[in-house]
């Protein structure tokens, strides 16, 4: 069974440009959890659904960010536009709904920002 | 506002030996702390987790001990193997915003052989 999906893997782009991240939740899970990973901020939440629903964007860091689960099986992780301070791995998690459910993480994209 | 702490940095463990990483965590909410390994190039992956109604989990290797009077947890790694050094992070969750987790910044284990 394939596990959570994230494309693209690394993604480099010039500042100021847009950028699209997705993923694909292991199929049956409906809490999707968007994660940003930097040596000087460690692991941080950005956004997280229920059941396609945003629940929680506080960490989602400035109105350059967005995110959308139109349907339970993909999401996207927008930046537009994109800054350098934006270079970081993304993750997406997937879980069943729950506050004790272990959350599945992605191998993450690379995003490099020039 | 950091609300879980997780020392040391980095820990550096001869094979056999036994390996601790510590947090401490500040919102008394919080009633699931799951621990995570992460390898280079890959996700965190759920290694253990303790909710604060018992003291102690054991999973082969892998124990946390967990002190609700003191706010604190640990994860022990028994007998650490090269095949164990990774980066560990806890993590805790729970209250009103289950579902959203705060992690500690991580300890890089190396277990050298």
């Amino acid at each position: 069974d394939a596990g959570v999906i994230q494309s693209p893997r690394h993604e480099v782009t010039e500042m100021g440009q847009e950028v699209t991240l997705r993923c694909k939740p292991i199929s049956g899970h409906n809490s999707l959890f968007w994660y940003r990973q930097t040596m000087m901020r460690g692991l941080e939440l950005l956004i997280y659904f229920n059941n396609n629903v945003p629940i929680d964007d506080s960490g989602m860091p400035e109105d350059r960010f967005s995110a959308k689960m139109p349907n339970a099986s993909f999401s996207t992780l927008k930046i537009q536009p994109s800054e350098p301070r934006d270079s970081a791995v993304y993750f997406c998690a997937s879980s069943l709904q729950g506050a004790y459910n272990e959350q599945f993480f992605g191998p993450g994209t690379r995003l490099t920002v020039l | 506002q950091q609300q879980v702490k997780q020392s040391p940095q980095s820990l550096i463990v001869q094979k056999g030996g036994i390996s601790i990483i510590n947090c401490a965590y500040e919102n008394t909410a919080f009633d699931y702390f799951p621990w995570y390994q992460q390898f280079p190039g890959k996700g965190p992956a759920l290694l253990i987790a303790i909710r604060p109604d018992v003291s102690e989990k054991k999973e082969g290797r892998f124990t946390i001990s967990f002190n609700k009077s003191a706010k604190q947890f640990s994860l022990h790694i028994m007998d650490s193997q090269p095949g164990d050094s990774a980066t560990y992070f806890c993590a805790a969750r729970g209250g009103t915003n289950a579902g959203k987790s705060t992690f500690g910044d991580g300890t890089t284990l190396t277990v050298k052989p």
